[in-house]
């Protein structure tokens, strides 16, 4: 039982560059998140999934797509990455929110 | 914008004493309050939920709400060399979907 599974762990990206952040879930749950950690700022919310086939901005979304493929997974694309999107990004999930939400293990990416 | 507001620390306490760490929140709102432990390098680790005004306890952990205060607390008795990490509050929104703000989170250094 995996739980919340990201590819890859690490990533260096050129300025420009583009990838795809995968997230893949095995708890069945309905909601699905991604957040950036920035030193001293937190956990700031990306996009967000509240169920399969729907997606919707959180607070920081300039200069991300995301793509809930089906209930398992949600992808997170930077399509020209600039090093202001240096940062970790952890994707987390939830069947409801009262009962907090699991983490992945992280993605650190630095775009040079 | 609804925020959540942690001292950054480091919260420096001697082992065996009791730890105890702060968080407001800015929208009355709120219904559910989660307490995060990460340790460096390492994602976000669930180990308190609380939801009503007053107290929650698991093992040595306390939880604390105080909605007219806006405010929530944990305390981490007969502290250990283990418990040091950030330690990060979040609040459910009103009108959000299960999405959470955290806070920056705060420091904990339990010393020998």
């Amino acid at each position: 039982n995996a739980g919340v599974t990201q590819t890859p762990k690490f990533q260096v990206l050129k300025t420009g560059q583009s990838m795809t952040l995968q997230c893949a879930q095995d708890m069945n749950h309905n909601s699905m998140y991604w957040y950036r950690q920035d030193p001293g700022m937190g956990l700031r919310l990306i996009y967000y999934s509240a169920s399969e086939g729907t997606t919707d901005k959180g607070e920081v979304p300039n200069g991300y797509n995301v793509s809930r493929l089906n209930k398992r997974e949600f992808s997170l694309r930077l399509e020209s990455a600039a090093p202001s999107q240096t940062s970790v990004y952890f994707c987390a999930t939830t069947d409801r929110g009262n009962y907090g939400y699991t983490f992945g293990s992280g993605t650190r990416l630095t775009v040079v | 914008q609804k925020e959540v507001e942690q001292n950054s620390g480091p919260l420096s306490v001697p082992e065996g004493a009791i730890a105890s760490l702060n968080c407001t929140y800015s929208d009355r709102g709120s219904q559910s309050f989660f307490w995060y432990r990460q340790y460096s390098g390492k994602s976000p680790e669930l180990i308190m939920s609380i939801y009503s005004n007053g107290d929650k306890e698991d093992g040595r952990f306390t939880a604390q709400l105080n909605k007219a205060s806006q405010y929530v607390s944990l305390l981490i008795r007969d502290s250990q060399p283990s418990d040091s990490a950030t330690y990060l509050c979040a609040g459910s929104p009103s009108g959000g979907y299960n999405k959470l703000i955290f806070g920056a989170g705060t420091r904990l250094a339990v010393h020998p």
